[in-house]
């Protein structure tokens, strides 16, 4: 069965600190990956995603991610967290299995950056 | 450009009354997703559809949620009766392209509804 898996609901970083945000994701067919991010009171907003092209994917505001097929994992990173990085993130996929689609989103990951 | 609108952003009622939530997807996307968000639960989609026509209502709670998309620009979530437990905040998205697409999902504000 198709699944997304985001480890640790809570990640907390300094600012300028590496984010690294993990996600694993199981489906029986190549999948379509996207990464969301949720600000307060808002909706999910697309931060990037990733199609069978190249396997490192760049986003909006300096974050990327990469497709390793052998891990099935599409981790989030940034270099230097800012304190406007602080929300809620979401791994998403999109996949099908016998013309059956599926889209599914992990249970997200808080962000918080310190000070 | 316009993105997914949904109204009201707010909503409360007392238990027992009908709820109506709405949606306008972005113009031009043939996709249209309902989603509920709570603190247990997190992002649950509750159904989705294509063309305007419900391909998986899989997630809908129970016979008292209903969904309609009587055109291409617009889309209702009905709950009656409502319940406390109904208390969330629900999202609508909307999206290019058929089932097995690469297309992200854009979504709306959400409408936070409270029933009392």
């Amino acid at each position: 069965a198709q699944s997304v898996t985001q480890l640790g609901s809570h990640v907390s970083v300094s600012e300028g600190a590496l984010v690294l945000l993990r996600c694993n994701y199981s489906s029986s067919v190549p999948p379509y990956l996207f990464w969301y991010v949720q600000y307060p009171n808002q909706g999910l907003q697309l931060l990037l995603k990733y199609t069978s092209a190249a396997t490192l994917v760049k986003g909006i505001n300096g974050f990327e991610a990469e497709f390793k097929k052998s891990e099935t994992s599409f981790h989030l990173t940034k270099p230097s967290a800012h304190m406007s990085d602080a929300a809620e993130y979401f791994c998403a996929v999109s996949t099908t299995t016998s013309g059956t689609y599926k889209y599914i989103f992990g249970t997200g990951t808080r962000l918080k950056v310190l000070a | 450009d316009a993105g997914v609108i949904q109204s009201p952003r707010h909503e409360v009622t007392e238990m027992g009354q009908e709820v109506t939530l709405r949606c306008k997807p972005i113009s031009g996307h043939n996709s249209l997703f309902w989603y509920r968000q709570t603190m247990m639960r997190g992002l649950e989609l509750l159904i989705y559809f294509n063309n305007n026509v419900p391909i998986d209502d899989s997630g809908m709670p129970e016979d008292r949620f209903s969904a309609k998309m009587p055109n291409a620009s617009f889309s209702t979530l009905k709950i009656q009766p409502s319940e406390p437990r109904d208390s969330a905040v629900y999202f609508c998205a909307s999206r290019m392209g058929g089932a097995y697409s690469n297309q992200p999902q854009h979504f709306g504000d959400g409408t936070r509804l409270s029933i009392l």
